[in-house]
């Protein structure tokens, strides 16, 4: 599973209020991503991050922000949440740099803003 | 960014058929790589196939980068392939951004 925790596992919370998702590895992969998977929409990509304080933003990423301070944590803070960010977040890592990159990804968090 | 379409939305099979699911991508593409999410949630990698093929198992999957698409191949399904699989891609242009299609949701009967 290429060690990779997410928390908290599951949250509700309330419109308005600030929430932040936690990844964590520990295989100091360089490459770290956040994603969101709503039905009918598979995986889309929130933000991704290249090394500590590198981040860039993925396809959806309206409403979120990342840190990275340390190579094992990846943090996706949603700054006044809504109820159309309800979903389950994934966080994955990329292993290799070239032509074998692939990529494993965690539990999973399912967030419910009401 | 990329497009990334599969085929069927859906798919019931019996217990030991066989089955294929593609993918179909709109751009030249840098990586691909096929996942499966089981019932609980769970997303696991079961290929990295950017060209070519490669076989594992039962499983197997063949990318024609050229004409982009990318087929997987289950052979003598099982209840635990149950599942829904993704493809997802990193176009050549858009360097470390996957884009995923929406998924073939197979549902294997005993």
């Amino acid at each position: 599973d290429a060690g990779i925790t997410q928390s908290p596992r599951h949250k509700v919370t309330e419109t308005g209020t600030p929430v932040t998702l936690r990844c964590h590895q520990t295989e100091n992969h360089r490459y770290m991503y956040w994603y969101r998977q709503d039905p009918g929409h598979g995986l889309r990509l929130i933000h991704y991050s290249y090394g500590v304080k590198d981040t860039d933003k993925g396809e959806v990423s309206d409403g979120y922000s990342v840190s990275r301070s340390k190579t094992e944590d990846f943090l996706l803070t949603l700054e006044s949440a809504t109820s159309s960010q309800t979903s389950v977040y994934f966080c994955a890592i990329m292993t290799g740099e070239g032509s074998t990159d692939t990529q494993y990804f965690g539990p999973g968090t399912r967030l419910t803003v009401l | 960014g990329i497009q990334v379409e599969q085929s069927p939305p859906d798919l019931i099979l019996q217990e030991g058929a066989n089955s294929t699911l593609r993918c179909n991508f709109s751009d030249s593409v840098n990586n691909l790589q096929w996942f499966h999410q089981n019932p609980w949630g769970q997303l696991i990698n079961l290929f990295y196939i950017p060209s070519g093929t490669k076989q594992n198992g039962r499983l197997s999957a063949t990318t024609v980068a050229t004409e982009r698409y990318s087929l997987l191949y289950i052979s003598s399904s099982q209840t635990t392939d149950s599942g829904v699989y993704f493809c997802a891609v990193e176009g050549e242009d858009n360097f470390n951004k996957f884009y995923f299609g929406s998924g073939t949701k197979l549902n294997v009967k005993p």
